[in-house]
């Protein structure tokens, strides 16, 4: 089952702050987020493990509550180059190895104007 | 830098035809994967490879089979492609630090 992202959409002006959530009904091990931007090739921003700290890509960080089966993306002081579609890719538990396997979201689309 | 390359951006084929879509990586990664994305669905899983000649289904694989006779190639076929099957597909191999490498996408419009 994929996970929900939250909002679908979210419209910025250079300099103002946004938050993308990811909500999964399933135990997670890591959350993955991606970001895509228009005619590209999705691209790695980072990953959250169980048990694992906060990370950052620049002004975009992210958290991961594990009871909760949760993720946030945060983006700071946002930059005309952060606008694209954001996912979220889950990994779960499957009892040996994963091999790297993730659900996605359904993506959240970010536009920032100046 | 890693590389995943696709055969073609944009691809348009007839109802019934068999379609080959292929990806090649230059990492000598274990893992490659074939996404599907449509507006609205994200990306999701067709089917994935986790060494030569071993496959599995990933969360959508009717109508699609795969290949992987060489490491660095992974082949998405369709056999008898059909108009919901149109959609931007994507391959994608696994790195070091279990991120994913993605191609460019494949565009194919079946008429």
């Amino acid at each position: 089952q994929q996970p929900v992202q939250s909002p679908q959409a979210v419209i910025l002006r250079e300099g103002e702050d946004a938050v993308i959530n990811c909500s999964s009904s399933k135990a997670l091990y890591s959350v993955h987020w991606y970001r895509q931007k228009h005619g590209e090739a999705p691209v790695f921003l980072m990953i959250l493990l169980k048990g694992g700290e906060q990370m950052r890509h620049e002004k975009i960080s992210a958290s991961f509550n594990e009871k909760k089966q949760q993720s946030s993306l945060y983006l700071t002081a946002s930059q005309l180059s952060y606008s694209g579609t954001y996912f979220c890719g889950t990994e779960g538990y499957a009892g040996g190895t994963s091999y790297g396997k993730l659900t996605f979201g359904q993506g959240t689309i970010l536009t920032v104007h100046p | 830098d890693v590389k995943v390359t696709q055969s073609s951006r944009y691809l348009v084929k007839r109802t019934g035809e068999k379609v080959f879509l292929e990806c090649v990586q230059d990492m000598d990664h274990e893992n490659m994967f074939w996404y599907r994305q449509d507006p609205g669905l994200g990306l999701r899983l067709i089917y994935f490879s986790y060494d030569v000649k071993m496959k599995e289904k990933g969360d959508i694989p009717e109508g699609y089979s795969v290949s992987r006779e060489k490491k660095e190639r992974f082949s998405l076929i369709l056999e008898s492609a059909s108009t919901n099957q149109t959609s931007m597909y994507l391959c994608a191999s696994l790195g070091g630090v279990r991120e994913q490498f993605f191609g460019p996408g494949t565009r194919l419009t079946v008429l």
